[in-house]
């Protein structure tokens, strides 16, 4: 059974950092492309950043580029992102996706984590 | 970027009723059209991809048709459990976009 199990919200102030972990189980993960997509409350959903299974390749919405990295550890089955320069728009519960393969065609999302809140205020 | 435009932003349907929602790219997108279904205070799920293909567990009252840049999703015959916002997600180009999402809710 597919697990992806987030750590690491809470509160912070604007202009601080906070890491973010996905804990993953239940599949081969370095296989998988991974992705965080976030919902600031009462809101749509935002995808944040991508990651190859490998971890060669990152991708990155505009609203982050610069602020956030993503990253993965395959030998602890574990994805990461790094949130620094925090604004208040950031805040929101940030969900760990799993892609359904590692290529072009199969960049959808399969699985979902149950999400982990950010709160960005003084 | 990839615009998704989501019609309607809401609807009120009764139990029973066939329901009908689009989505539309600013530019074309192939097939590479994802739906997702969130009930309130849970995560998303997966309901289909490739545009019309159903995932592994879902009704088949649940379906789906486009290319190119228009799309739909269709619930045949509208059940409880299915009263919930529903987003459509381009994956083909990065950054993947989604729709603003479309709330069903009980008449």
């Amino acid at each position: 059974e597919v697990q992806l199990l987030e750590s690491g919200g809470g509160l912070v102030q604007p202009g601080g950092s906070l890491r973010l972990s996905c804990a993953a189980s239940g599949f081969t993960f370095s296989s998988y492309a991974m992705s965080w997509v976030r919902q600031a409350p009462g809101k749509g959903l935002e995808w944040v950043s991508a990651i190859s299974g490998s971890g060669d390749n990152t991708y990155y919405a505009d609203s982050v580029k610069g602020r956030f990295t993503i990253s993965r550890d395959n030998s602890k089955n574990t994805l990461y992102l790094q949130m620094n320069s925090l604004r208040a728009e950031d805040t929101a519960i940030y969900y760990c996706v799993k892609h359904a393969g590692s290529t072009m065609t199969t960049r959808y999302s399969d699985y979902w984590g149950q999400g982990t809140l950010v709160t960005v205020s003084s | 970027d990839i615009q998704m435009t989501q019609s309607p932003s809401s609807l009120s349907a009764s139990v029973g009723d066939r329901v009908t929602i689009t989505c539309r790219a600013s530019q074309g997108i192939s097939s590479w059209l994802a739906w997702y279904q969130q009930k309130p205070e849970k995560a998303p799920k997966s309901l289909i991809y490739a545009a019309s293909t159903l995932q592994s567990g879902v009704p088949s009252r649940f379906s789906g048709s486009g290319s190119g840049t228009d799309f739909t999703l269709t619930i045949s015959s509208l059940q409880p459990e299915d009263f919930a916002t529903y987003y459509c997600q381009q994956y083909n180009t990065y950054p993947l976009t989604f729709g603003g999402g479309t709330k069903v809710e009980i008449k």
